[in-house]
């Protein structure tokens, strides 16, 4: 069965930092993969998708991935952190004939001044 | 474009009392409809999953019992809660083929037993 590990639990970053948040999967096919994030208390919001193709993707608000089969990974990127990206960022994987995702524990980002 | 209801927003009932939960798509005909439970430190855990009216698929054994009357509402419920049912609780919503796995969430209930 496919699972998702998000080693980091926090994650502190400085404003206008760089930020990467690591995502490992197992799965033994070409997976799906997603990032969404959470603000406190509201609900989650897709910032991207790796179905097929060109191995960095882009989505919302400056943020990049990158799947890399050989390391089962799929890190979470972005070159300068805003305060308003204090959230938990939730990695999640799909499977083939499956309707489901499988998400890890999520990482809490802090941004401080 | 598609919107996902959640209601209520927030809820407090005592333990043994029952629970309904309802959750309501519009702008899309025939969604795979999702029921997650978020516990503070354990991520989302799936707990039913619908892909047509009167489909449901339990992912754990619980107290809990997911019902789909229409074909873009889904309603979570209990005959009688447990302090362990506390917790937000999402819905989520995906259509078509291949983006069967792109999920998209409501804004969720806060549900305290107590």
């Amino acid at each position: 069965a496919q699972s998702v590990t998000q080693p980091d639990i926090h994650i502190t970053v400085s404003e206008g930092a760089s930020l990467e948040l690591r995502c490992n999967y197992s799965y033994g096919a070409t997976p799906y993969l997603f990032w969404y994030v959470q603000s406190p208390g509201q609900g989650l919001q897709l910032l991207l998708k790796y179905f097929s193709g060109d191995t960095l993707v882009q989505g919302i608000k400056g943020f990049e991935a990158e799947f890399k089969r050989s390391q089962s990974s799929f890190n979470l990127r972005k070159p300068s952190v805003h305060w308003s990206d204090a959230a938990e960022y939730f990695c999640a994987v799909g499977a083939t004939g499956f309707q489901k995702l499988v998400f890890g524990t999520g990482t809490r980002l802090l941004v401080s001044p | 474009s598609q919107t996902i209801h959640q209601w209520p927003a927030t809820l407090v009932q005592p333990v043994g009392s029952p629970l309904s939960l309802e959750c309501t798509v519009e702008g899309t005909s025939n969604p795979n409809l999702y029921w997650y439970r978020q516990a503070a430190g354990r991520g989302l855990q799936l707990l039913f999953y619908s892909v047509g009216i009167g489909q449901i698929s339990s992912e754990v054994p619980q107290n809990l019992s997911a019902s789909r009357p229409q074909d873009r509402q889904f309603i979570l419920s209990s005959k009688k809660l447990l302090l362990s049912d506390s917790g937000f609780y999402l819905c989520a919503w995906s259509v078509g083929t291949f983006r069967y796995y792109e999920q998209y969430f409501g804004p969720g209930t806060r549900l305290t037993v107590t």
